[in-house]
């Protein structure tokens, strides 16, 4: 159990245009959901939180209407890179809190979103 | 501010043999977890190992386990018996109660045959 997942997991777009990244978590309900960015043979960075029902709280240097996140409901979370350029190409990660109990706080990560922006 | 700091950036070991990580980290929380995750070449992040602060006793899962000193702010990883497939990015990692976790650089680990 406890899998959560990511869609696409690559995506190749043209500058200019609007991606949009899916995080489902399939076999339980996360209230809250986490978006990371991973340059190349760098660690992971938390761009943002993703809280059901509410804005997302963003990270310090991240751009809020560049990166808009969405989360509809308690298993999926959307982020949404907004007129793509090449310097956002990069692979984002999102993690999925458990909501309830007996899992202690734990998150699951989902596979990750590979981002060429051309 | 939870800062983690990991001071090797690759590290190598012999198959069957024992290695261990290095990892300092810092918060202002009393109440923190600390992990401990491998990164394969899939990317797919899996946890490894975790550890509650408020736990004196050092977590232990199989073949790793930890050496937490808490006084210290050192979380260190131990891998027993070395195998081929250990080989990966592994991250160690700090959580306060706000569930944001911060990572560090990351320690490549290589398994010599």
């Amino acid at each position: 159990g406890a899998v959560v997942s990511q869609h696409p997991s690559r995506v190749i777009c043209k500058s200019g245009t609007s991606v949009k990244i899916e995080c489902r978590s399939l076999d339980f309900q996360a209230t809250t959901m986490f978006w990371y960015r991973q340059f190349p043979k760098q660690s992971l960075m938390l761009m943002a939180t993703s809280n059901e029902g509410s804005k997302a709280t963003y990270e310090q240097g991240v751009e809020k209407d560049k990166f808009l996140i969405n989360h509809a409901s308690l298993t999926l979370s959307t982020l949404t890179v907004t007129s793509a350029h090449p310097e956002d190409s990069s692979f984002y990660i999102c993690s999925a809190r458990y909501f309830g109990t007996g899992r202690d706080n734990e998150q699951f990560f989902g596979p990750g979103t590979r981002l060429t922006v051309l | 501010a939870q800062t983690v700091t990991q001071s090797q950036p690759e590290m190598s070991v012999q198959e069957a043999e024992t290695v261990t990580l290095s990892c300092t980290y810092d918060t202002s929380e009393s109440d923190y977890y600390l992990f401990w995750y491998k990164q394969p070449p899939s990317r797919q992040m899996i946890l490894v190992i975790r550890q509650e602060a408020y736990k004196q006793q050092n977590a232990t899962e199989n073949r790793f386990s930890v050496n937490f000193q808490k006084a210290a702010k050192s979380f260190s990883l131990k891998i027993s018996d070395s195998q081929l497939g250990d080989a990966a990015m592994y991250f160690c990692a700090s959580m306060n109660r706000d569930d944001k976790i911060i990572f560090g650089k990351g320690t490549r680990l290589h398994i010599l045959p």
